[in-house]
């Protein structure tokens, strides 16, 4: 497609139950970003792959969190053991190489932990 | 560590009047890209105006522009001849040559007034 596309558009889920998030990038893309943005809150920094390189795991704010990169691709961003406080919009973005910095994002993916 | 701030949360302009948004930084970086998001109801984040550190000249895009003060670490947004297509949550954002995530204020957001 022509923009970043991320699914489900929104999630409901129960507390303790698992989520499975997913971003397909801008196809020649190379690094990929996923932000978390709880409501009316700033951008808070999860994940970042580039290439083939080992990812930027220091945003993830638990072990709970987990995310992958297939095949250079799309990636895949999970929340085990939900809870309530994993309630916001998940935003997924993505970098051509030597792009001078400027990520396209996709709509996000709300998610909502009752 | 590097950090954004946004110090007004909210703002309002009357349709066809000029506002400014602020933002300032810290980095003890000299290479670095300075951007303004707009993200509308939607959700989608959408690029406004990018500004590279080592160029001088203030970037700008139509009604939009900034005003980039280096030693400040300050980097305003000017929306002249507002519409009210331009309500939205504007996010300030930077990031170094070198360093892999793009830092975000917490945003500030702006309604047009008819």
């Amino acid at each position: 497609g022509a923009g970043v596309s991320q699914s489900p558009s929104n999630k409901v889920t129960e507390k303790g139950k698992d989520v499975e998030l997913r971003c397909d990038p801008i196809s020649g893309h190379t690094a990929l970003y996923w932000y978390r943005q709880s409501l009316g809150q700033g951008l808070e920094f999860l994940i970042y792959f580039q290439g083939n390189s080992a990812p930027d795991k220091s945003g993830l704010p638990s072990d709970r969190f987990s995310a992958e990169r297939t095949g250079g691709s799309v990636s895949t961003l999970t929340i085990q053991r939900t809870q309530q406080e994993d309630s916001a919009v998940y935003l997924c973005a993505t970098q051509r190489r030597l792009s001078a910095g400027e990520l396209f994002f996709g709509e996000g993916s709300r998610l909502t932990v009752l | 560590a590097q950090t954004v701030t946004q110090s007004q949360p909210e703002m309002s302009v009357q349709e066809a009047e000029t506002v400014t948004l602020s933002c300032t930084y810290d980095t003890s970086e000299n290479n670095y890209y300075l951007f303004w998001y707009k993200q509308p109801p939607s959700r989608q984040m959408i690029l406004v105006i990018r500004q590279e550190a080592y160029k001088q000249q203030n970037a700008t895009e139509n009604r939009f522009s900034v005003n980039f003060q280096k030693a400040a670490k300050s980097f305003s947004l000017k929306i002249s001849d507002s519409q009210l297509g331009d309500t939205a949550m504007y996010f300030c954002a930077f990031i170094t040559y070198n360093n892999n995530d793009m830092r975000f204020g917490a945003g500030t957001r702006l309604t047009v007034k008819p």
